[in-house]
């Protein structure tokens, strides 16, 4: 089955220090989207792209994130400076608009900022 | 904005007994698509069962069914026979099928499902 590939599974990091993570969306997909998921705020739509090109990132703390596809195959999102309150876990999903039969997830980035 | 509402955060079961799930939406839109995601321990998103708007008839998926109340903006999921593996937080999902929105997946809450053997 294809399915979406994200990068690290886990990551523990100093507050301060610069994450990226990476996903690698299913092959002719079109949409990507990225979200957060805490046990306060459950899963936060962060950002998302659809054709490389992002369409709403309005969830995304734009002062320390950002989010990019510099091509088909890769997407990035990454914290600078990260900081303890971005520990949660991270996930990419992917599909063709408009979703009808849903989109499919990674498993995930489980970040741990100390 | 769309938004989408589970008012139950926890939900326990018998194994071999039957649940229902809840969950609401609010959008002023006609067409769009509702999901079932299920995430167990392992944190895995897996989609259960999926619903057109457009369509009257729920959807079902063995033994995952859903009530869709499009009137009353209601997307509620049935789980029979339950089993110890059905064990995992189940998020409702919201995808507008047009608009400015057009793709965009909306979460509830989730609610945590715990079944009893």
């Amino acid at each position: 089955d294809a399915r979406v590939t994200q990068t690290p599974r886990h990551k523990v990091t100093e507050m301060g220090q610069e994450v990226t993570m990476r996903c690698q969306p299913i092959l002719g997909h079109n949409t990507v989207f990225w979200y957060r998921q805490t046990m306060m705020q459950g899963l936060e739509l962060l950002a998302y792209f659809r054709n490389r090109a992002p369409l709403d990132d309005s969830g995304m703390p734009k002062d320390r994130f950002s989010a990019e596809m510099p091509d088909a195959t890769l997407a990035t999102l990454k914290i600078q400076p990260s900081e303890p309150r971005d520990s949660a876990v991270y996930f990419c999903a992917s599909g063709l608009v408009p979703g009808a039969y849903g989109y499919t997830f990674g498993s995930g980035t489980r970040l741990t900022v100390v | 904005a769309q938004t989408v509402t589970q008012s139950q955060p926890e939900m326990s079961v018998q194994e071999a007994e039957t649940v229902t799930l809840s969950c609401t939406y609010d959008t002023s839109e006609s067409d769009y698509y509702l999901f079932w995601y299920k995430q167990p321990p392992s944190r895995q998103m897996i989609l259960v069962i999926r619903q057109e708007a457009y369509k009257q008839q729920n959807a079902t998926e063995n033994r995952f069914s859903v009530n869709f109340q499009k009137a009353a903006k209601s997307f509620s999921l049935k789980i029979s026979d339950s089993q110890l593996g059905d064990a995992a937080m189940y998020f409702c999902a919201y995808i507008h099928a047009g608009g400015t929105s057009y793709g965009k997946l909306t979460f509830g809450q989730g609610t945590i499902l715990t079944v009893h053997p």
